[in-house]
């Protein structure tokens, strides 16, 4: 099936530092999506890609979806204590399926 | 206020037994997923149901069974013959135009 490799696994960083995790995947997806996942919550929905080369931001995060089709990055500005947690790319194919990344630990040390 | 309702949030069981998670949403979302996460693992889809009275195997269905006699209601069985069920378990639905899932918040099953 479908994999997605994301990077990196997890990250120490301290409060104020910029983050930056991306995915690559050896297929193409039709819109590249980003999660956060907070302790012993579900996934939250951060930024939706719809479009190759497309650029996206909201408030201090920007993603983009890769001009191939098969990659995405996501970037965090000026981190604070909040911005903890899991981060999950996801691919989704036209069936609405999603393939998701194994994610991204985010540790910020306030 | 539309969403998803995952319940119980945590649930202990025996060994051997078997156990249904619960999952409703007020969405009106045609599909509705169940996924599986374990530590470092990500999410693994277990079935999908596009639509009612039908369902599709995931990626690790084997232990596991589900329902979709409702447009609301998705439940989950997990069966004695799933060999490692303590996990994180979630429900997602999606609406048309890939926008993406919405998720549940999750039900924490330990098997002792």
């Amino acid at each position: 099936g479908q994999q997605l490799n994301q990077s990196p696994q997890s990250m120490f960083i301290q409060e104020g530092e910029d983050v930056s995790m991306n995915c690559t995947s050896s297929s193409i997806f039709n819109t590249w999506l980003w999660y956060k996942q907070d302790p012993g919550e579900g996934p939250v929905l951060l930024i939706a890609l719809y479009k190759a080369g497309e650029l996206t931001s909201n408030g201090r995060l920007t993603a983009q979806f890769g001009i191939t089709r098969k990659d995405s990055f996501l970037n965090i500005s000026a981190s604070i204590p909040s911005d903890v947690g899991i981060y999950f790319c996801a691919g989704q194919s036209s069936n609405y399926k999603l393939t998701f990344g194994k994610g991204t630990l985010l540790t910020v040390n306030p | 206020d539309g969403g998803i309702t995952q319940s119980p949030k945590y649930l202990f069981r025996k060994e051997g037994q078997n156990v249904t998670l619960s999952c409703e949403q007020n969405l009106n979302h045609d599909a509705m997923y169940w996924y599986r996460q374990d530590p470092g693992q990500g999410l693994r889809l277990i079935y999908y149901s596009q639509i009612v009275n039908d369902f599709q195997k995931g990626d690790i269905a084997e232990g596991y069974s589900v329902s979709r006699e409702k447009k609301e209601s998705f439940p989950l069985t997990v069966t004695s013959a799933q060999k490692n069920p303590t996990a994180f378990y979630l429900c997602a639905t999606v609406r048309p135009g890939n926008y993406g899932y919405t998720f549940g918040s999750g039900t924490r099953l330990t098997v002792v």
